[in-house]
């Protein structure tokens, strides 16, 4: 079974620049999840999606953040314009929905390296 | 205000050695606990986990402790080997349920300490 994709592996734009940054969960996974890991510090939640649905979207630093799960598939996060202090690792996960008494496990993509000049 | 915090950056073991890795919590809300661990240009690998309602989850080289009135966890890898170095992440959730009554939620996670096991 393939895992979670994550595309570009590295992006390097500059400041006022757009990036779009793609993650495919793993097959029949309805939740996702996007984080960010910036300058080796915590991994913080921007948002979770249950199939396309936003469920959760209290982490998203600001409107020049936006997420999409068009077909509650594969997500899409853009960046427009990207700030310096965008930079960082931007990481997906997925999970699915288990049985009642068991809390899902999240599966994290390898992750997007953002880097703004 | 971090919620999730592991105070030892790095950490540093003798092969055969136990490795304890510990994180503290300030959210009382948070009811689920999970380790993650994380290879270089990997994303990160789920570990162990446990609940609120034990003290102790067990599975294989791999044990976490809960201290809820401290609001503190540990691993403890014994014996650690060196295939274990790595970022070790502690993250914690609250016990969220769908309508399905599913539990799923957003994880709040610590800095990292990054392990080093030596042959």
């Amino acid at each position: 079974e393939a895992g979670v994709t994550q595309f570009p592996s590295h992006s390097v734009i500059e400041k006022g620049q757009t990036v779009t940054l793609r993650c495919d969960p793993i097959s029949g996974h309805d939740n996702l999840y996007w984080y960010r890991r910036v300058m080796g510090k915590e991994i913080k939640f921007l948002l979770h999606f249950v199939k396309e649905s936003k469920q959760d979207e209290s982490g998203m630093p600001n409107n020049r953040f936006l997420a999409e799960r068009t077909g509650g598939t594969y997500s899409t996060l853009k960046v427009q314009p990207a700030e310096l202090e965008d930079s960082g690792v931007y990481f997906c996960a997925s999970s699915q929905d288990e049985s009642p008494d068991v809390t899902d496990t999240q599966y994290f993509g390898p992750g997007t390296r953002l880097t703004v000049l | 205000d971090q919620q999730v915090k592991q105070n030892s950056p790095s950490l540093s073991v003798q092969e055969g050695r136990i490795s304890i890795l510990n994180c503290d919590y300030t959210n009382s809300m948070f009811d689920y606990f999970l380790w993650y661990k994380k290879y270089p240009a990997e994303g990160p690998t789920f570990l162990i986990s446990i609940s609120s309602i034990k003290d102790k989850n067990e599975d294989g080289r791999f044990t976490v402790f809960l201290n809820k009135s401290a609001k503190h966890l540990s691993l403890h890898i014994v014996p650690s080997q060196p295939g274990d170095s790595a970022v070790y992440f502690c993250a914690a959730s609250p016990e969220l349920t769908n309508a399905g009554g599913t539990s799923y939620g957003k994880l709040t996670f610590g800095q990292g300490t990054i392990l080093t096991v030596h042959p």
